[in-house]
């Protein structure tokens, strides 16, 4: 049973530019979370999906950032027009949907971007 | 609202020593806590998870973790370290009473373990 896969793991864009990342699930997995790690800290939350549904984005900046979590294929958090502090190294976690919330999530081993 | 704080940014001891992480943290009702370690550009792996029940929890590597209600913390413990265990480590809690299902994590305390 592959673990959570998360794509691509080293991503370089100039700033503008847009950053697509991509997690999949692990198999049997219904939810999906994504994280941001920036240098010296811990993680912070940014998304929570179901599939085709955004449970909660509060964590999520409004403006540049997106997500999605479609029936068929990964789930892809997308940055519009990088800025230099959108460098971070970028978590996908999964857990699945019984067992309720005391379940524990189990992460990729994320997407380094680098904004140049 | 829910938080985490683990007050030790670095922690060094020497192999087979006891090692000790601290972690408290803050919900309002009762807390799900969760232990994970981080290798060098590697994700996050799960450690062990307190629920409910007994308050010492068993999990992966050696590893166990001591809930305790009245002093809010989950601190993680090892009886006899090992240079492999030398890693970053995330304390992370959820909130039993909320609705969603977001882990707030802790600003990680790096482990070094010296031979």
């Amino acid at each position: 049973n592959a673990g959570v896969m998360q794509n691509p793991r080293h991503l370089v864009r100039r700033r503008g530019q847009e950053a697509r990342l991509r997690c999949s699930p692990m198999k049997g997995h219904s939810h999906v979370y994504w994280y941001r790690q920036l240098p010296e800290e811990g993680l912070k939350f940014m998304v929570y999906l179901q599939k085709e549904n955004i449970i909660d984005e509060s964590g999520m900046p409004k403006e540049r950032f997106s997500a999605e979590f479609p029936k068929e294929g990964p789930s892809i958090l997308r940055i519009q027009q990088v800025v230099r502090g959108d460098s971070a190294a970028y978590f996908c976690a999964s857990s699945p949907g019984t067992g309720g919330r005391g379940t524990e999530a189990f992460f990729g081993q994320g997407t380094r971007l680098t904004v140049v | 609202a829910q938080s985490v704080a683990q007050p030790e940014d670095q922690v060094n001891v020497a192999e087979g020593n006891p090692l000790t992480v601290k972690c408290t943290y803050s919900v309002s009702g009762n807390p799900y806590l969760f232990w994970y370690v981080q290798y060098p550009n590697r994700g996050l792996q799960f450690l062990l998870k307190y629920i409910t029940g007994d308050n010492l929890v068993k999990g992966s590597y050696g590893f166990e973790a001591e809930f305790n209600k009245s002093q809010t913390s989950f601190h993680l413990k090892k009886p006899s370290a090992l240079v492999s265990d030398s890693a970053l480590y995330f304390c992370a809690v959820r909130d039993m009473r909320s609705n969603d299902y977001k882990l707030s994590f802790g600003a990680g305390t790096t482990v070094t373990v010296r031979a």
